[in-house]
């Protein structure tokens, strides 16, 4: 189902540093995934995606997993830039529909 | 390429007013359009979905009369939020699809949003 959140959760990382930002997806029947970067004032940026057949998908300086056994998604950003500060979002597919479901989000703090 | 505009950017009105918002795909038709709204600190929700030419279809929960949508042609798609009241206030994200058949059949292209202030 849809995620809401009040208190979104920070990643503090070191510029410089890889992070890994996770999600946990709701509908097992999901067929396509997508990371969206979200900056203040701004719609959300895509970064990359991954179909449900696929289990890693390459971009550059990031990296999607997908684990459909336990229905989790992780992005991985290697090499963390201040640039990429912002609140990032995972969001699942539904077949029926074929709409968007959006998780909670994540806020990724870089430290230089 | 797949720019998506939203107009305006911010608005802010008085409560009881109507407020219109467009979404407009720039370089591509697209034949679906979303509707998000987005609270501070939470999430995306989507609202309603729009194909063009035909009703939109809601969310459960999110009002039709209160937030009128319109897709009129295959490049721009409206919402209406009508009698806006100060529990309105949020940020406004449309996206579009193309419906092209592929890799980019279920790829949305997210416009940059329009921030409501209701008084």
């Amino acid at each position: 189902g849809e995620s809401v959140g009040l208190h979104l959760p920070t990643l503090s990382v070191q510029e410089g540093d890889n992070s890994i930002i996770n999600c946990a997806y709701s509908n097992s029947a999901s067929d396509y995934f997508i990371w969206y970067k979200q900056e203040s004032g701004k719609g959300p940026q895509f970064i990359i995606d991954i179909r449900s057949n696929m289990d890693k998908r390459q971009g550059q300086r990031v990296t999607v997993l997908l684990n459909k056994t336990v229905k989790h998604l992780s992005l991985q950003i290697a090499a963390t830039q201040p640039g990429d500060s912002a609140v990032y979002f995972c969001a699942e597919n539904h077949p029926r529909g074929n709409k968007l479901v959006f998780g909670a989000g994540t806020i990724l703090r870089v430290k230089s | 390429g797949a720019v998506v505009s939203q107009h305006p950017s911010r608005v802010i009105c008085k409560s009881g007013t109507s407020v219109k918002i467009e979404c407009r795909s720039l370089d591509f038709q697209a034949t679906t359009m979303f509707w998000y709204r987005q609270f501070p600190k939470q999430s995306l929700m989507l609202m309603a979905t729009s194909n063009e030419g035909s009703k939109a279809t809601y969310e459960q929960g999110v009002e039709k009369d209160k937030f009128l949508i319109n897709h009129a042609s295959l490049t721009l798609s409206t919402l209406t939020v009508t009698s806006a009241h100060p529990e309105d206030s949020s940020f406004y994200i449309c996206s579009a699809r193309e419906g092209a058949s592929g890799g980019r059949a279920n790829e949305q292209f997210f416009g940059p949003g329009t921030r409501l202030t209701v008084l």
